[in-house]
């Protein structure tokens, strides 16, 4: 079966500190990886989407990037943290190859305050 | 482009009373629709979602969706709730074919069942 690892689960960073969120998929091959990130218990921000290594999209310009360098590995990094990248970041995978029906598999998630 | 409204921002229930969380959405075409729930803390986790087929569609926990085309709404349901219930509900949607693959989430419900 497929199963999504997202850490750390939590993290308290100085602003002006730099990031990396590390996620990883098992027990499948080329998924679709997403990362969001969700304020205030509610509404979810598409951050970025990646449909294979080394191809990424972003929805929102920020100061934070994405990186793909294996095939189920998605990373999410920034180099000078804000005050306003506080939140709780979510990755999630997909069946890729346009499989639209795919439900989004998440992770736990990585509640992130910048102090 | 597509998009999904969950009108009500809470929902209240008491414990053994059925429940509905309302979901309408726009896309062009014929959907896929998806219902996730949310506990404190945690990442989303898929509950059911319709393709194709019979109008009624059964996931997980005991829970239920309707679609309804001629209403563009995916309403999901319960005939009695439980206290264990009480979490956040997304409703997404993704066009069949053609257009974004990217899934267009709702600002979610909070669920709230009473004892």
């Amino acid at each position: 079966s497929q199963t999504i690892h997202q850490w750390p689960a939590t993290l308290v960073q100085p602003v002006g500190s730099p990031l990396s969120l590390e996620c990883t998929v098992e027990g499948t091959s080329n998924p679709n990886l997403y990362w969001y990130r969700q304020a205030a218990g509610r509404g979810l921000q598409l951050l970025f989407y990646s449909v294979g290594i080394g191809q990424i999209s972003s929805e929102v310009p920020q100061n934070l990037s994405a990186s793909r360098p294996q095939d189920r590995q998605f990373i999410l990094s920034s180099k000078k943290l804000l005050l306003s990248d506080s939140g709780f970041y979510l990755c999630a995978w997909s069946l890729g190859a346009n499989s639209y029906n795919s439900p989004l598999h998440f992770g736990n998630g990585t509640r992130l305050t910048v102090t | 482009a597509q998009s999904v409204a969950q009108p009500e921002d809470q929902v209240n229930v008491a414990e053994g009373n059925p429940l509905t969380v309302k979901c309408t959405y726009s896309v062009s075409g014929n959907p896929y629709l998806f219902w996730y729930v949310q506990y404190p803390n945690r990442g989303l986790q898929f509950l059911l979602k319709y393709i194709t087929g019979d109008n009624l569609v059964k996931g997980s926990y005991g829970f239920e969706a309707e679609f309804n085309k001629s209403q563009t709404s995916f309403h999901l349901k319960k005939p009695s709730a439980l206290v264990s219930d009480s979490a956040l509900y997304f409703c997404a949607v993704r066009p069949t074919s053609g257009g974004s693959y990217i899934p267009t989430f709702g600002r979610g419900t909070s669920l709230i069942v009473h004892p």
